[in-house]
């Protein structure tokens, strides 16, 4: 089975630009997750999604970042305008409805400079 | 609220030496414990899990972990690293519905 997409791998912004993040989940997962690694730190949840609704955005700072996911599949963050604390690997997951069935994708790696 | 305490920033080891990476948790229920590991510009990969049942858990890899709730304790180990077990690991225990709450990583140092 495919894993979890995401696009891009990398990208680097100056302070107060925007940038958007895509990931594509496993077929059929119906939850879906965005974490934020920083860097020398654990993931931290920004999002959850339950198909297309939100089940937990209380740690999404929503002055700057925003999620959507759109007919329950792809998702997208974006964070307008970035800050340079905001330089960090954003992780989404997905997993099937059941226990913690995680899987993580690979990951965008964003630098603010 | 939940929280994961890894105590180890790095650890190194010697090949064919073992290995034990601590972990502690703040959870007022049964805990749902996981251990995770990451590898350069890659994304986590499960390791292994406890819910409930026999509390030492065997995982992929050749990893193990024994869940101790005297001492909040889910320690993963090892009997003999191999080089391409150096990376990053993390403890998280479940939250709310199915999130994660994860521990600041150890990394794992495999000298010769």
């Amino acid at each position: 089975e495919a894993g979890v997409a995401q696009s891009p791998r990398y990208k680097i912004i100056e302070k107060r630009q925007s940038v958007a993040f895509w990931c594509n989940p496993i077929s059929g997962h119906a939850t879906l997750y965005w974490y934020q690694q920083i860097l020398g730190q654990g993931p931290k949840l920004l999002i959850q999604f339950q198909n297309n609704g939100v089940v937990d955005d209380s740690q999404l700072p929503k002055d700057r970042f925003s999620a959507e996911r759109l007919k329950g599949v792809d998702s997208t963050l974006k964070i307008q305008p970035a800050k340079l604390e905001d330089s960090a690997v954003y992780l989404c997951a997905s997993s099937l409805d059941g226990p913690y069935g995680y899987t993580f994708g690979s990951g965008t790696r964003l630098t603010v400079v | 609220a939940q929280s994961v305490t890894q105590p180890d920033i790095h650890i190194t080891v010697s090949e064919g030496a073992s290995l034990e990476l601590r972990c502690n948790y703040s959870y007022g229920a049964t805990p749902y414990l996981f251990w995770y590991v990451q590898s350069p510009g890659q994304g986590l990969q499960l390791l292994l899990k406890y819910f409930s049942g026999d509390t030492l858990v065997q995982g992929i890899k050749g990893f193990e972990a024994e869940f101790k709730r005297s001492q909040s304790s889910f320690n993963l180990r090892k009997p003999s690293v191999h080089w391409s077990d150096a990376a990053e690991y993390f403890c998280a225990v479940g939250s709310g519905f199915q999130t994660l709450v994860f521990g600041t990583g150890t990394r794992l140092l495999v000298s010769p």
